[in-house]
């Protein structure tokens, strides 16, 4: 079956240091999504992608977040200056947009913010 | 909006006894539902999905989960657990094929030998 691959698989930062998320979706899909899942929390959008573009996002993907798809295979969450409260567990999604095709989840990266 | 409420937090069952998982959702239009399953330390991985057609579904693992439109709920059962199935399970909305999926808080399942 494809993956979703994302890395690193683990991050350690700074508070206020930037860092930059990556992930390789499957290569015929179109739609692409970012999730995080603080420790013992329910999973939660953060942003959708479409056509290089946002379609949608969360009241938590404020200015601090960026998404970007450089180069047409890897699809990247920034996050500007991070804060403690953005450590958590960041899974990238990505799918077809067809009805009967499932979402693809990648195995996360674990960000820790110290 | 859409939500969805997963009822128990935590879930304790004896290896090859029967365990139901419930779920509810609220939705003023019409949903795609799911169940996914995170293994320990693990990504998410998909159990199965309602779409529309037959209410009961079966998925992976030898999990099934039933649709009940009057009752708002989709509940997740298995008819006899093993230790593997150890896990957090979330039941999980969305509008349309693409449109964000929105999440319960999650039901931890612990298998006891």
């Amino acid at each position: 079956e494809p993956e979703v691959t994302q890395t690193p698989s683990h991050q350690v930062t700074q508070m206020g240091q930037e860092v930059i998320l990556r992930c390789v979706p499957i290569s015929n899909h179109l739609y692409f999504y970012w999730y995080r899942q603080i420790l013992g929390q329910k999973v939660e959008f953060l942003v959708s992608f479409y056509n290089n573009e946002i379609s949608e996002k969360s009241e938590i993907f404020d200015d601090q977040f960026s998404v970007e798809r450089p180069d047409g295979s890897n699809f990247t969450l920034k996050i500007r200056s991070t804060k403690l409260e953005d450590s958590a567990m960041y899974f990238c999604a990505s799918s077809t947009g067809t009805e009967n095709e499932k979402l693809f989840f990648g195995s996360g990266t674990q960000l820790s913010v110290l | 909006a859409q939500s969805v409420t997963q009822l128990d937090s935590q879930v304790p069952v004896f290896e090859e006894a029967p365990v139901e998982l419930r779920c509810n959702y609220s939705s003023s239009v019409s949903v795609y539902l799911f169940w996914y399953v995170q293994y320990p330390n693990q990504g998410l991985q998909l159990l199965l999905k309602y779409l529309s057609g037959s209410t009961l579904v079966k998925g992976i693992n030898g999990f099934e989960a039933e649709f009940n439109k009057s009752q708002t709920s989709f509940h997740l059962r298995k008819p006899s657990v093993h230790i593997s199935d150890t896990a957090e399970y979330f039941c999980a909305l969305e509008k349309t094929s693409y449109d964000k999926v929105i999440f319960g808080p999650g039901t931890s399942l612990s298998v006891i030998p």
